[in-house]
């Protein structure tokens, strides 16, 4: 059974830094892409990242302006979402997704399975 | 920059069809933007429903379709369900590397 646990939400202050983490089991982790799609409260889903199953590439939503940066450890089959200078409209619930295919380099054009999400709050 | 539309809110009462939809605001969407839809009630993850324009997820009743009608995404509920009351959005893939969700529908079924 293929499962993602989320880790690492938090209330942090503007301008802080958080990192989050994505731990997976179930499957053949370095061989699919990855994703973080977030939601601010009261509004909908944003796609905010990717990176493939090798980790050589990323893709970055504009709005980020590049204060997030999304990695991954295959040997501890965790992705992560490094997020700095964090603002008010950071403000989400994060959550880890997967990619249906097998492929080390390739993206898919959806998500099959979702973590359980994240709540960062960013307030002074 | 990419902007997609979906109806804001939709209603249908039990038993009932509802065909909801998914379009941008500059061009149309195909095929080619493999198309999918989510569901999400409040406090839950998303769960996939369709991908691919028109395949089931699995598990996924075949009362949930998707299609392309004219030039948008479209999701048909036919024999409308109490437990389908849920926000639903689409996901376009509208280029490499970039994915575009809708900004949601929220179903009521009464």
């Amino acid at each position: 059974e293929v499962q993602l646990l989320q880790s690492g939400g938090t209330l942090v202050p503007p301008g802080g830094s958080l990192r989050l983490s994505c731990a997976t089991s179930g499957f053949a982790f370095a061989n699919y892409a990855m994703y973080w799609v977030r939601q601010a409260p009261g509004e909908g889903l944003e796609w905010v990242s990717a990176i493939s199953g090798s980790g050589g590439r990323t893709f970055y939503a504009d709005s980020l302006e590049g204060r997030f940066t999304i990695s991954r450890d295959n040997s501890k089959n965790t992705v992560y979402l490094q997020m700095n200078s964090l603002r008010a409209d950071d403000t989400a619930v994060y959550y880890c997704a997967k990619d249906p295919r097998l492929a080390n380099w390739g993206f898919s054009s959806y998500f099959d399975s979702w973590g359980q999400g994240t709540l960062v709050t960013v307030s002074s | 920059q990419t902007v997609e539309t979906q109806e804001p809110s939709f209603s249908v009462s039990p038993g009932g069809t509802v065909t909801l939809t998914c379009g941008l605001t500059s061009g149309s969407v195909s095929a080619a933007f493999s198309p999918s839809w989510y569901q999400q009630t409040p406090g839950q993850a998303p769960r996939t429903l369709i991908y691919n324009t028109n395949t089931r997820s699995s598990g996924v009743p075949d009362r949930f379709s998707g299609s392309i009608l004219g030039h948008k995404a479209a999701l048909t509920i036919t024999g409308a369900q109490a437990g389908d009351e849920s926000d639903y959005y689409c996901l376009l893939c509208v280029d490499t590397g970039i994915w575009v969700f809708g900004g949601g529908t929220k179903l009521t079924v009464l």
